[in-house]
């Protein structure tokens, strides 16, 4: 597997905190994307992050990538109730097709 | 508009049976995938087309068949369902090649249940 951790991760906190979403990947990479799939609709990306990048910011939204470490991060500032999703982070990997290869996600529910 | 569409939403199938699900895009894009999400585990490609070209991952070959007929539709074709085939099945298309640095546009899914 392309993935560190394998299991859904859970995360549930209050609404107005802010949260940091961890991913770690085993093999090289040239770019990690992070998406959003909220109940009923299918995922929808947030930020894609380059190798030579460490970190990307869209709104509230910041994401890092380290590759010394091989891992990304996915931060959210002032969370409301509507960034309640699965959050995916996905790479592409050395499978020979250099395609996009997901993690299982995160479940993040925030509550009001 | 960047809308893939999924039809139908949710199918029943019997064990054994064929099934077929429909994806469609209109912008143009030269890529479509196929994803199957089963709970609490990550989206897993199965296959996808580049142009005229289908991809099939190793692992899902014999499983899974599909056509493109043209740029816009793409099915997923499974000959004899079996019930760990019950999943999501997740389309999605990119206007290149080689997803790592492309957008990939997702339509809702079909929920497929295999009785």
């Amino acid at each position: 597997s392309q993935w560190g951790e394998e299991n859904l991760q859970a995360l549930s906190i209050q609404e107005g905190e802010d949260v940091t979403m961890n991913c770690s990947y085993k093999t090289y990479t040239t770019v990690v994307q992070w998406y959003r799939q909220k109940s009923g609709k299918g995922p929808a990306q947030l930020i894609l992050i380059r190798s030579n990048e460490r970190e990307k910011r869209s709104g509230r939204l910041r994401a890092t990538l380290d590759t010394s470490s091989q891992s990304s991060s996915l931060s959210i500032t002032g969370t409301l109730a509507t960034d309640t999703a699965v959050y995916f982070c996905a790479t592409d990997a050395s499978s020979g097709s250099w395609q996009l290869i997901f993690g299982s996600g995160t479940q993040l529910t925030v509550m009001p | 508009d960047t809308t893939v569409k999924q039809n139908p939403r949710y199918k029943l199938a019997r064990v054994g049976k064929p099934v077929n699900l429909i994806c469609s895009q209109t912008m143009n894009h030269d890529t479509m995938y196929w994803y199957q999400k089963k709970p609490n585990q990550a989206p897993k490609l199965l296959l996808f087309y580049y142009d005229k070209i289908l991809n099939r991952e190793a692992d899902t070959f014999e499983k899974f068949q599909s056509s493109r007929p043209n740029n816009s539709f793409c099915s997923l074709y499974i000959g004899s369902a079996g019930l760990e085939y019950s999943a999501m099945y997740l389309c999605a298309s990119s206007r290149g090649q080689g997803a790592s640095a492309e957008t990939l546009y997702f339509g809702s899914g079909t929920r497929l249940t295999v009785l």
